[in-house]
């Protein structure tokens, strides 16, 4: 398995601008989450879907940013209009909930490291 | 409410001797455990977790973490530190049965340098 896959690996944009962060999960996965890494806040949690239904997007920091997961394989962060201070990396994680209860490991990406002008 | 600590910001050790990356954590119910590293511009890699069982859990690259319930905490441990042992450690946390079972918090995060 080729692991969990982010495109862009890089993207550097002007703020005001849309911004499109996708990810592609781990076959048989059915649990994604996206996180936002920095060195002021770490590593932030933003939201999570299991079986392509957000369950929790209580760490989203705004109405700028939304997420979709339109299938199993598949998996969009959106910023629209970005701001400098979205300049992160932001990593995509995967992993298998059974039973109702996550109980295995996360699963991540390279991630994407965004940069906001 | 639901946290982990790491409460060292790096850790120094020289190669050969044994290194600990503390982790201590405050849950309510029965905590489900993981450590990560995450090499520079790399994503995460999981390393070890506890779920139930052994307190002694072993995971990838020689290293270990003993989970303590009375003391709540999950120590990471080697033996013998590598040069490429070099890298940002992470402690998280899973709670079983919360209605946020697929939650990981995670911790601040442990540099550990390995010097030869």
């Amino acid at each position: 398995d080729a692991g969990v896959i982010q495109s862009p690996r890089h993207e550097v944009t002007e703020m005001g601008q849309e911004v499109t962060l996708r990810c592609k999960p781990i076959s048989g996965h059915n649990s994604l989450f996206w996180y936002r890494q920095t060195m002021m806040r770490g590593l932030e949690l933003l939201i999570y879907f299991n079986n392509n239904v957000p369950i929790d997007d209580s760490g989203m920091p705004e109405d700028r940013f939304s997420a979709k997961m339109p299938n199993a394989s598949f998996s969009t962060l959106k910023i629209q209009p970005s701001e400098p201070r979205d300049s992160a990396v932001y990593f995509c994680a995967s992993s298998f909930t059974y039973a109702g209860t996550l109980r295995g490991e996360q699963f991540f990406g390279p991630g994407t490291r965004l940069t906001v002008l | 409410a639901q946290s982990v600590a790491q409460p060292e910001d790096q850790v120094n050790v020289a190669e050969g001797n044994p290194l600990t990356v503390k982790c201590t954590y405050s849950v309510s119910g029965n905590p489900y455990l993981f450590w990560y590293v995450q090499y520079p511009n790399r994503g995460l890699q999981f390393l070890l977790k506890y779920i139930t069982g052994d307190n002694l859990v072993k995971g990838s690259y020689g290293f270990e973490a003993e989970f303590n319930k009375s003391q709540t905490s999950f120590h990471l441990k080697k033996p013998s530190a590598l040069v490429s042992d070099s890298a940002l450690y992470f402690c998280a946390v899973r709670v079983y049965g919360s209605s946020n079972t697929g939650k990981l918090i995670f911790g601040q995060g442990t540099t550990l340098q390995v010097k030869p």
